[in-house]
């Protein structure tokens, strides 16, 4: 069956700008996961979403920041008047359940650069 | 303190090498214990997971957690030029609701 995808996998954007990101998780998992990778480092939790119970935000590192999720099917996550420092690779992920958040499938991302 | 340590590498191994990884964290209220292999400029995917401590084998892979320790390890016997990735190790947070990563130890494994 289809993978989580991600679009678009490229974004090149002016400082100031917004942009939207888009994630298609596996068809029937309830969890959904958004993460930052910055160039050499780890994945930074961004923000997560369980079902229609109010999504845990903390990991969202500004107000500039911001997710939804319509049901147990997309998401998008938006950024508004983009910092430099917001270039990175945004990841989504998806788990069957809160049961099964060790095992997560990952999309392959989406290479935001900010210019 | 960082939640997760985890040495970035490079590692160079010749093929054939058994590959030893490793990683510190500093809660041991964590349970749950995963390695994530990312090929460049691909998502993570999931290799194996433990819980709780012991060792998990799986085909080539063995996963290692010493609670006592707090110390994951992944061996990669018999390594292959295919293995050459980024190896990311990762905690189930106390909360059950978020994945901690370490910063990942990039693998290359030449012929």
């Amino acid at each position: 069956g289809a993978g989580v995808s991600q679009s678009p996998s490229n974004k090149v954007t002016e400082k100031g700008k917004d942009v939207e990101l888009r994630c298609d998780p596996i068809s029937g998992h309830t969890a959904l996961y958004w993460y930052r990778q910055r160039l050499g480092q780890g994945l930074e939790f961004l923000i997560y979403f369980q079902g229609n119970s109010a999504p845990d935000k903390s990991g969202l590192p500004s107000d500039r920041f911001s997710a939804e999720r319509t049901g147990e099917s997309v998401s998008t996550l938006t950024i508004q008047r983009t910092q430099q420092e917001d270039s990175a690779v945004y990841l989504c992920a998806s788990s069957k359940s809160r049961d099964s958040l060790y095992e997560q499938y990952f999309g392959p991302g989406t290479r935001l650069t900010v210019t | 303190q960082k939640e997760v340590e985890q040495d970035p590498g490079p590692l160079s191994v010749p093929e054939g090498a058994i590959v030893s990884l490793n990683c510190t964290y500093s809660n041991s209220a964590f349970q749950y214990f995963m390695w994530y292999r990312q090929y460049s400029r691909k998502g993570p995917e999931l290799l194996m997971y433990t819980y709780s401590s012991g060792n998990k084998e799986d085909g080539r892979f063995t996963a290692q957690v010493d609670k006592s320790s707090k110390y994951i390890s992944l061996f990669i016997r018999d390594s292959q030029p295919s293995d050459s990735a980024t190896y990311l190790c990762a905690v189930l947070s106390g909360g059950y609701n978020k994945l901690i990563f370490g910063a990942g130890t990039r693998l290359a494994v030449h012929p």
